[in-house]
């Protein structure tokens, strides 16, 4: 079965500094990835995703992210964090097995950025 | 991109007794799904509904416990029966956009249920 990891609950990051929230993933065939954000008391929105193609990945609000086949991740990235990007994070990879087609969640990261 | 509202967007319930939670989209999909979440935790999927089958159940999921109807592509609504405390969690309509699989998944604001 598919799955993905995030290996870290928390990421503190100063405010102006580049952040990454790590994600690594376990698939058969061709990965289809994801990040999503979840602001407090909200629901969760679309960041970026990859299919095929270029490995760097650009989404929403300024954050990217970059595919590495060898190492099996799929890092997200931004070069400058503001105090608005505090959030919890997931990563999720698309999942086929057994013909139906359903998105397999990481647990998640909270990146706290501070002034 | 597509529109999920659910309703009712949080509800506290005594124990044993049923809550349905429904879930409209503003364009017609083919797949919707229910996700259970607990606070600040990860998504957990309960089912895939597909309009004009049954409810596909995931590991640890059961119809008579989470029964689901999907009478239409735009509607769908999820019941939590016969609860416990063990329910209390956020519950999350999920579609996929026109893109089918390759396409990203939009969720409605979820229900959140607490049980007492």
């Amino acid at each position: 079965a598919q799955s993905v990891a995030q290996p870290e609950d928390q990421v503190n990051v100063a405010e102006g500094n580049p952040l990454t929230v790590k994600c690594t993933y376990s698939v058969s065939g061709n990965p289809y990835l994801f990040w999503y954000v979840q602001y407090p008391n909200r629901g969760l929105q679309f960041l970026l995703k990859y299919i095929t193609g270029d490995n760097l990945v650009k989404g929403s609000y300024g954050f990217e992210a970059e595919f590495n086949k060898s190492q099996t991740s799929f890092h997200l990235k931004k070069p400058s964090a503001l105090v608005s990007d505090s959030a919890l994070y997931f990563c999720a990879v698309r999942d086929w097995t057994g013909g139906y087609n359903k998105l397999i969640f990481g647990a998640g990261t909270r990146l706290a950025v501070h002034p | 991109s597509a529109v999920i509202s659910q309703k009712p967007s949080r509800d506290i319930c005594q124990r044993g007794t049923s809550l349905t939670i429904q879930c409209q989209v503003d364009s017609q999909v083919t797949m919707m799904f229910w996700y259970r979440q607990q606070p600040g935790q990860s998504l957990t999927l309960i089912a895939t509904a597909n309009q004009g089958s049954e409810a596909t159940y995931e590991s640890g999921f059961v119809i008579d416990k989470f029964p689901i109807s999907r009478p239409n592509l735009t509607f769908s609504t999820l019941t939590v029966s016969n609860m416990s405390p063990e329910d209390s969690s956020i519950y999350l309509c999920s579609v996929i956009g026109t893109s089918g699989g390759t396409g990203e998944q939009y969720f409605g604001p979820g229900t959140r249920l607490t049980v007492t």
